[in-house]
Protein backbone atom coordinates (compact mmCIF):
# COMPACT_ATOMS: atom_id res chain seq x y z
CA UNK A 1 0.00 0.00 0.00
CA UNK A 2 0.67 3.55 -0.13
CA UNK A 3 3.10 4.70 2.45
CA UNK A 4 5.36 8.12 3.47
CA UNK A 5 8.11 7.96 5.52
CA UNK A 6 9.87 11.02 6.88
CA UNK A 7 12.61 11.23 10.10
CA UNK A 8 11.51 12.20 13.12
CA UNK A 9 13.63 15.27 14.60
CA UNK A 10 16.11 17.77 13.20
CA UNK A 11 18.01 20.06 14.95
CA UNK A 12 20.11 23.33 13.43
CA UNK A 13 21.23 26.66 14.40
CA UNK A 14 19.52 29.65 13.65
CA UNK A 15 20.38 31.34 9.92
CA UNK A 16 21.28 27.94 9.05
CA UNK A 17 20.04 26.06 6.16
CA UNK A 18 17.42 23.01 6.91
CA UNK A 19 16.35 20.24 4.99
CA UNK A 20 13.56 17.81 5.49
CA UNK A 21 13.18 14.58 3.54
CA UNK A 22 10.34 12.32 2.53
CA UNK A 23 10.52 9.32 0.83
CA UNK A 24 6.93 7.91 -0.75
CA UNK A 25 6.16 4.56 -2.01
CA UNK A 26 3.60 5.58 -4.81
CA UNK A 27 5.26 6.30 -8.17
CA UNK A 28 1.92 7.58 -9.40
CA UNK A 29 1.31 10.72 -7.03
CA UNK A 30 0.14 13.07 -8.72
CA UNK A 31 0.56 16.05 -6.00
CA UNK A 32 3.05 15.81 -3.20
CA UNK A 33 2.80 18.62 -0.38
CA UNK A 34 4.20 19.99 2.23
CA UNK A 35 2.19 21.04 5.60
CA UNK A 36 3.67 23.13 8.71
CA UNK A 37 2.20 22.48 12.31
CA UNK A 38 2.88 24.87 15.34
CA UNK A 39 2.34 23.55 18.84
CA UNK A 40 -1.31 22.98 19.38
CA UNK A 41 -2.48 24.24 16.27
CA UNK A 42 -3.70 22.54 12.58
CA UNK A 43 -1.75 22.13 9.64
CA UNK A 44 -0.95 25.07 7.64
CA UNK A 45 0.13 24.14 3.91
CA UNK A 46 3.84 25.24 3.19
CA UNK A 47 4.11 24.25 -0.57
CA UNK A 48 3.22 21.60 -3.37
CA UNK A 49 4.66 20.42 -6.29
CA UNK A 50 3.56 18.54 -9.39
CA UNK A 51 4.97 15.45 -10.18
CA UNK A 52 5.82 16.56 -13.44
CA UNK A 53 8.59 18.95 -11.83
CA UNK A 54 12.13 18.49 -9.89
CA UNK A 55 11.94 21.75 -8.45
CA UNK A 56 10.03 24.75 -6.64
CA UNK A 57 11.30 27.72 -5.27
CA UNK A 58 8.77 29.76 -3.28
CA UNK A 59 11.40 32.51 -1.17
CA UNK A 60 13.20 30.60 1.69
CA UNK A 61 11.82 27.53 0.66
CA UNK A 62 12.93 25.24 -2.15
CA UNK A 63 11.35 22.09 -2.68
CA UNK A 64 13.28 19.02 -4.61
CA UNK A 65 11.43 16.22 -6.34
CA UNK A 66 12.98 13.15 -7.34
CA UNK A 67 10.79 10.41 -8.59
CA UNK A 68 13.09 7.89 -9.85
CA UNK A 69 14.24 7.37 -6.15
CA UNK A 70 10.65 8.70 -4.65
CA UNK A 71 12.24 11.44 -2.82
CA UNK A 72 11.17 14.64 -2.10
CA UNK A 73 12.71 17.50 0.12
CA UNK A 74 12.16 20.43 1.89
CA UNK A 75 15.01 23.38 2.13
CA UNK A 76 14.23 26.23 4.45
CA UNK A 77 17.09 29.00 3.64
CA UNK A 78 18.15 30.98 6.72
CA UNK A 79 16.47 29.11 9.00
CA UNK A 80 14.64 31.19 11.95
CA UNK A 81 13.30 30.64 15.64
CA UNK A 82 10.13 30.82 14.09
CA UNK A 83 10.53 28.12 11.60
CA UNK A 84 10.65 25.83 15.03
CA UNK A 85 7.81 23.23 14.05
CA UNK A 86 6.50 20.05 13.00
CA UNK A 87 6.77 19.28 9.13
CA UNK A 88 4.52 16.97 7.36
CA UNK A 89 4.63 15.28 3.55
CA UNK A 90 1.80 14.11 2.00
CA UNK A 91 0.76 12.61 -1.36
CA UNK A 92 -2.15 12.42 -3.39
CA UNK A 93 -1.82 8.81 -3.73
CA UNK A 94 -2.85 7.62 -7.54
CA UNK A 95 -5.56 4.92 -5.93
CA UNK A 96 -7.01 7.81 -4.60
CA UNK A 97 -9.52 8.90 -7.56
CA UNK A 98 -10.61 12.41 -7.33
CA UNK A 99 -11.34 12.19 -3.52
CA UNK A 100 -8.97 14.56 -2.85
CA UNK A 101 -7.64 11.61 0.50
CA UNK A 102 -3.82 12.45 1.55
CA UNK A 103 -1.47 10.03 2.81
CA UNK A 104 0.90 11.91 5.13
CA UNK A 105 3.96 11.43 6.81
CA UNK A 106 4.86 11.16 10.50
CA UNK A 107 6.03 14.51 10.57
CA UNK A 108 9.61 16.15 11.44
CA UNK A 109 10.22 17.95 14.23
CA UNK A 110 12.59 20.87 13.66
CA UNK A 111 14.17 22.75 16.55
CA UNK A 112 16.08 25.96 15.16
CA UNK A 113 18.52 26.73 18.28
CA UNK A 114 19.14 30.73 18.83
CA UNK B 1 -12.63 36.02 6.16
CA UNK B 2 -13.35 32.71 4.88
CA UNK B 3 -11.61 29.75 7.34
CA UNK B 4 -12.63 26.07 9.07
CA UNK B 5 -13.35 26.69 12.18
CA UNK B 6 -13.29 23.55 15.17
CA UNK B 7 -15.24 23.64 18.55
CA UNK B 8 -14.39 23.22 20.96
CA UNK B 9 -10.57 23.78 21.28
CA UNK B 10 -10.29 21.21 23.82
CA UNK B 11 -12.86 18.69 25.07
CA UNK B 12 -12.96 15.97 28.15
CA UNK B 13 -15.73 13.00 27.89
CA UNK B 14 -16.55 10.35 30.62
CA UNK B 15 -15.66 6.74 29.50
CA UNK B 16 -19.28 5.65 28.20
CA UNK B 17 -20.25 8.98 26.46
CA UNK B 18 -20.57 9.91 23.31
CA UNK B 19 -19.12 13.27 22.23
CA UNK B 20 -19.63 15.55 18.93
CA UNK B 21 -16.58 17.54 17.35
CA UNK B 22 -17.95 20.52 15.69
CA UNK B 23 -16.64 21.72 12.54
CA UNK B 24 -17.28 24.59 9.79
CA UNK B 25 -16.21 25.59 6.69
CA UNK B 26 -17.37 28.99 4.66
CA UNK B 27 -14.76 28.34 1.91
CA UNK B 28 -17.68 26.64 -0.19
CA UNK B 29 -15.20 23.75 -0.65
CA UNK B 30 -17.32 20.70 -1.28
CA UNK B 31 -14.90 17.90 0.23
CA UNK B 32 -14.64 17.64 4.22
CA UNK B 33 -12.04 15.42 6.32
CA UNK B 34 -11.57 14.20 9.82
CA UNK B 35 -8.13 13.37 11.27
CA UNK B 36 -7.02 11.85 13.82
CA UNK B 37 -3.33 12.89 15.30
CA UNK B 38 -1.65 11.03 17.79
CA UNK B 39 2.16 12.18 19.44
CA UNK B 40 5.00 11.06 17.21
CA UNK B 41 2.47 10.02 14.50
CA UNK B 42 1.12 10.99 10.99
CA UNK B 43 -2.24 12.00 10.14
CA UNK B 44 -4.91 9.16 10.10
CA UNK B 45 -8.40 9.72 8.51
CA UNK B 46 -10.67 8.53 10.06
CA UNK B 47 -13.96 9.63 7.35
CA UNK B 48 -14.36 12.05 4.80
CA UNK B 49 -17.04 13.64 2.64
CA UNK B 50 -16.97 14.60 -0.85
CA UNK B 51 -21.01 15.70 -1.17
CA UNK B 52 -23.63 16.77 0.78
CA UNK B 53 -25.00 13.63 2.20
CA UNK B 54 -22.74 11.64 0.74
CA UNK B 55 -18.86 10.53 3.37
CA UNK B 56 -17.08 7.05 3.68
CA UNK B 57 -14.82 5.43 5.54
CA UNK B 58 -11.31 6.17 6.27
CA UNK B 59 -8.48 3.91 7.49
CA UNK B 60 -9.94 4.41 11.24
CA UNK B 61 -13.35 4.47 10.95
CA UNK B 62 -14.26 2.21 13.60
CA UNK B 63 -16.11 3.90 16.35
CA UNK B 64 -16.58 7.17 15.15
CA UNK B 65 -19.26 8.52 13.40
CA UNK B 66 -20.06 11.70 11.17
CA UNK B 67 -23.25 13.40 9.20
CA UNK B 68 -23.18 15.97 5.77
CA UNK B 69 -26.48 17.85 6.53
CA UNK B 70 -24.92 20.88 5.17
CA UNK B 71 -22.24 21.61 2.72
CA UNK B 72 -20.74 24.17 5.44
CA UNK B 73 -20.91 21.37 8.20
CA UNK B 74 -19.51 18.24 9.02
CA UNK B 75 -19.52 16.99 12.67
CA UNK B 76 -17.66 14.34 14.02
CA UNK B 77 -19.44 11.94 16.99
CA UNK B 78 -16.73 9.91 18.83
CA UNK B 79 -18.97 7.43 20.51
CA UNK B 80 -18.51 5.00 23.19
CA UNK B 81 -17.29 2.21 21.18
CA UNK B 82 -14.02 4.12 20.69
CA UNK B 83 -12.06 2.47 23.33
CA UNK B 84 -8.74 4.73 23.20
CA UNK B 85 -10.24 8.18 22.06
CA UNK B 86 -7.51 10.58 23.65
CA UNK B 87 -6.26 12.44 20.84
CA UNK B 88 -5.22 16.00 18.40
CA UNK B 89 -8.82 15.65 16.25
CA UNK B 90 -8.11 17.90 13.12
CA UNK B 91 -10.87 19.10 10.63
CA UNK B 92 -9.96 19.87 6.71
CA UNK B 93 -11.46 20.96 3.71
CA UNK B 94 -10.42 21.30 -0.06
CA UNK B 95 -11.59 21.99 -3.60
CA UNK B 96 -12.38 17.87 -4.88
CA UNK B 97 -9.02 16.94 -5.99
CA UNK B 98 -7.03 19.91 -4.22
CA UNK B 99 -4.76 21.06 -1.32
CA UNK B 100 -6.60 20.56 2.10
CA UNK B 101 -7.08 23.43 4.41
CA UNK B 102 -7.40 22.60 8.07
CA UNK B 103 -9.20 24.08 11.43
CA UNK B 104 -7.28 24.28 14.37
CA UNK B 105 -8.16 20.95 15.90
CA UNK B 106 -10.01 20.02 18.97
CA UNK B 107 -8.39 18.30 22.15
CA UNK B 108 -10.34 15.24 23.03
CA UNK B 109 -9.02 13.78 26.58
CA UNK B 110 -10.79 10.93 28.24
CA UNK B 111 -11.04 11.02 31.96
Amino acid sequence: GEDVEQSLFLSVREGDSSVINCTYTDSSSTYLYWYKQEPGAGLQLLTYIFSNMDMKQDQRLTVLLNKKDKHLSLRIADTQTGDSAIYFCAETPSLSGNTGKLIFGQGTTLQVKP
Amino acid sequence: DGGITQSPKYLFRKEGQNVTLSCEQNLNHDAMYWYRQDPGQGLRLIYYSQIVNDFQKGDIAEGYSVSREKKESFPLTVTSAQKNPTAFYLCASSIEGNEQFFGPGTRLTVL
